[in-house]
């Protein structure tokens, strides 16, 4: 089964400083990866998707970039506000078309 | 419209009640999902409803009983839940579930409190 790690578990930075949020997986037989975030007892709101034979996406402030070689993706989000705070899931989708979430990443802007 | 609805969004039963949790999406997708979220834990599939049709249901216990009236709905009934089943159901509908790059959209959840 694909294991899909996030590292942090948590962060905190000041607003302004630039976020770097990483997610590694185990077998590189992926195919779409979403970035998600979830507020406090809220739903999960789609980020950003790349596709297997893709490299990247960007929207706004959010940069997404997928290696499968690595085993890897990373979340860019620049220039931080406290309205970032939120926690932030990354998922695979397997060749059963189920989604396969990381932990998550807990996120803290302080002003 | 690229919205999930989910109704209500918090829920108190206790063991004996029978409850639905509702979703709702008019996107045209073809695929529905429920999904169960304990708090500080990723979401865990219950079911897939593809086409109408369930097509994955992951060992999920009878008191949960989904049904699909329809394409833009989908329905959790709930029977003698247990305290443990207390937790953010979620609800996600893609174009299809035939197709690994489908992008899954998630609706608010429904918070529910099992006493």
């Amino acid at each position: 089964k694909q294991e899909v790690t996030q590292i942090p578990a948590a962060l905190s930075v000041p607003e302004g400083e630039n976020l770097v949020l990483n997610c590694s997986f185990t077998d590189s037989a992926i195919y779409n990866l979403q970035w998600f975030r979830q507020d406090p007892g809220k739903g999960l709101t789609s980020l950003l998707l790349i596709q297997s034979s893709q490299r990247e996406q960007t929207s706004g402030r959010l940069n997404a970039s997928l290696d499968k070689s690595s085993g890897r993706s990373t979340l860019y989000i620049a220039a931080s506000q406290p309205g970032d705070s939120a926690t932030y899931l990354c998922a695979f989708t397997d060749s059963w078309g189920k989604l396969q979430f990381g932990a998550g990443t807990q996120v803290v802007v302080t002003p | 419209d690229t919205e999930v609805t989910q109704t209500p969004k918090h829920l108190v039963m206790g063991m004996t009640n029978k409850k639905s949790l509702k979703c709702e999406q008019h996107m045209g997708h073809r695929a529905m999902y429920w999904y169960k979220q304990k708090a500080k834990k990723p979401p865990e599939l219950m079911f897939v409803y593809s086409y109408e049709k369930l097509s994955i249901n992951e060992s999920v216990p009878s008191r949960f009983s989904p049904e699909c009236p329809n394409s833009s709905l989908l329905n959790l009934h709930l029977h003698a839940l247990q305290p443990e089943d207390s937790a953010l159901y979620l609800c996600a509908s893609s174009q299809d579930a035939t197709s690994v790059y489908n992008e899954q959209f998630f609706g608010p959840g429904t918070r529910l409190t099992v006493l």
